[in-house]
């Protein structure tokens, strides 16, 4: 089944612990991207990535790091998690029509 | 700066009724233009995209919409409500070649019976 997948999909941390949300897709996508949804906000886009070892700022880079080593899979990392990244993540790949298929999600909580 | 801009935060329709839900961006250039849909505890599903050519284009379940150039927008429309369809929807454009990826902060759809 083709999808993307996160884990965890819940984590409560403490700040400035550090931390990396997984992600990987399984349909051969070069692009993939992070993104943050809070109420009111919609989806804001942290980084992308074209392909391997290609990566770029989106919207709201601030407190994140992205690696994309092989093409499937591309970690976000909180190195040192504040509480106002608090929220929901989600991962998303995209294929060639620009469809962007997303994971279930990531809900993170800061304290 | 680039923004998408969706007027209503909730819209409230009966079962069978006709929907349309408004989104206006704004760009330099006509962008790649999608609306998703995100049910409750889920991720967001491609409802339907625009990229060119014709201005009115038809996705999943139904949903269509239509693109105006000189208002800058993007609405979404569906002829007769299901209760399947109470959700919150998105607009979003890419942007830079299709590389970034701008939300609108979503409309809340209500279904009465």
């Amino acid at each position: 089944e083709a999808q993307v997948t996160q884990n965890p999909r819940y984590l409560i941390t403490v700040t400035g612990k550090k931390l990396t949300v997984t992600c990987s897709q399984n349909m051969n996508h070069e692009y993939m991207s992070w993104y943050r949804q809070d109420p009111g906000l919609g989806l804001r886009q942290i980084y992308y990535s074209m392909n391997v070892e290609v990566t770029d700022k989106g919207d709201v880079p601030e407190g994140y790091k992205v690696s994309r080593k092989e093409k499937r899979n591309f970690p976000l990392i909180l190195e040192s998690p504040s509480p106002n990244q608090t929220s929901l993540y989600f991962c998303a790949s995209r294929d060639n029509s620009y469809e962007q298929y997303f994971g279930p999600g990531t809900r993170l909580t800061v304290t | 700066a680039q923004s998408v801009t969706q007027p209503d935060i909730h819209i409230t329709v009966s079962e069978g009724a006709s929907l349309e839900l408004r989104c206006n961006y704004s760009y330099g250039a006509t962008p790649y233009l999608f609306w998703y849909v995100q049910s409750p505890g889920q991720g967001l599903q491609l409802l339907l995209k625009y990229f060119s050519g014709d201005t009115l284009v038809q996705g999943i379940k139904g949903f269509e919409a239509e693109f105006k150039r000189s208002q800058s927008s993007f609405n979404l429309r569906k002829p007769s409500v299901h209760w399947s369809d109470a959700a919150e929807y998105f607009c979003a454009v890419g942007i830079g070649g299709g590389f970034k990826t701008i939300f609108g902060a979503g409309t809340r759809l209500f279904v009465k019976a």
